[in-house]
């Protein structure tokens, strides 16, 4: 079935550091990719989406690239800070009949100052 | 900025007591979503409907959990009786679906439930 798989956490880094959160999915058909995110307390709000092939999401300076060659849409940034401490979660949103968002577990950013 | 709704925020009820959420859905969305996301995991999504009409619940608990959405605008989400393991948080989302361009979920903020 349709599914994604993103890195365990917690990843630590320090302010200023690259981050890279992997993300690999399976699913039938096209589906279009996303990731959110999720600070304490709150809901989770989408960061960037690509929805085909090779397209380039991105956002606050987060980018993530659709690979179909290799089912993975990676998180990246090359700078973060003490506010990105958040989870992120990757997801897939795939037609089956109906729109269905699967989401993966989630990885938690500590960034430290 | 238009955003999903829901109420309450936090919930505390006694196991084996009936609890209800509310979710009032971005105007215009035709499809809603419940998830349930237990401390520490990805979103798991309970119930999506489509207007009023219900297009998946397969993981939805049937025995003690039901979903409405009477007039496909705003929707209830009822647990009757509630148990230890329903403690979670309870998101609501809705999204446009217009094509593949617009398939993104818009989520609430949530009701944290805590059984008792």
């Amino acid at each position: 079935g349709d599914s994604v798989t993103q890195m365990e956490g917690p990843v630590t880094l320090s302010e200023e550091a690259f981050l890279t959160i992997n993300c690999t999915y399976t699913a039938t058909g096209y589906p279009s990719l996303f990731w959110y995110v999720q600070y304490p307390g709150e809901g989770l709000q989408l960061l960037l989406k690509a929805t085909k092939a090779d397209d380039k999401g991105s956002n606050k300076g987060f980018e993530a690239t659709y690979r179909k060659e290799t089912t993975s849409f990676h998180l990246e940034k090359g700078s973060v800070q003490v506010s990105d401490s958040a989870v992120y979660f990757c997801a897939l949103s795939v037609n089956t009949g109906g729109f269905k968002t699967i989401f993966g577990a989630g990885t938690r950013l500590f960034v430290k100052a | 900025e238009a955003e999903v709704a829901q109420s309450p925020r936090y919930k505390i009820t006694e196991k084996s007591q009936a609890v209800a959420f509310w979710c009032d859905p971005i105007s215009g969305h035709a499809t809603l979503y419940w998830y349930r996301q237990i401390l520490g995991q990805g979103p798991e999504l309970l119930v999506q409907f489509q207007d009023e009409s219900v297009v998946d619940d397969s993981q939805l608990p049937k025995d003690r959990f039901s979903a409405e959405r009477l007039k496909g605008v705003d929707s209830t989400l009822k647990i009757q009786p509630a148990e230890l393991g329903d403690s979670a948080m309870y998101l609501c989302a809705s999204s446009l679906e217009l094509g593949l361009m617009n398939t993104e979920a818009f989520f609430g903020q949530g009701t944290r439930l805590t059984v008792v």
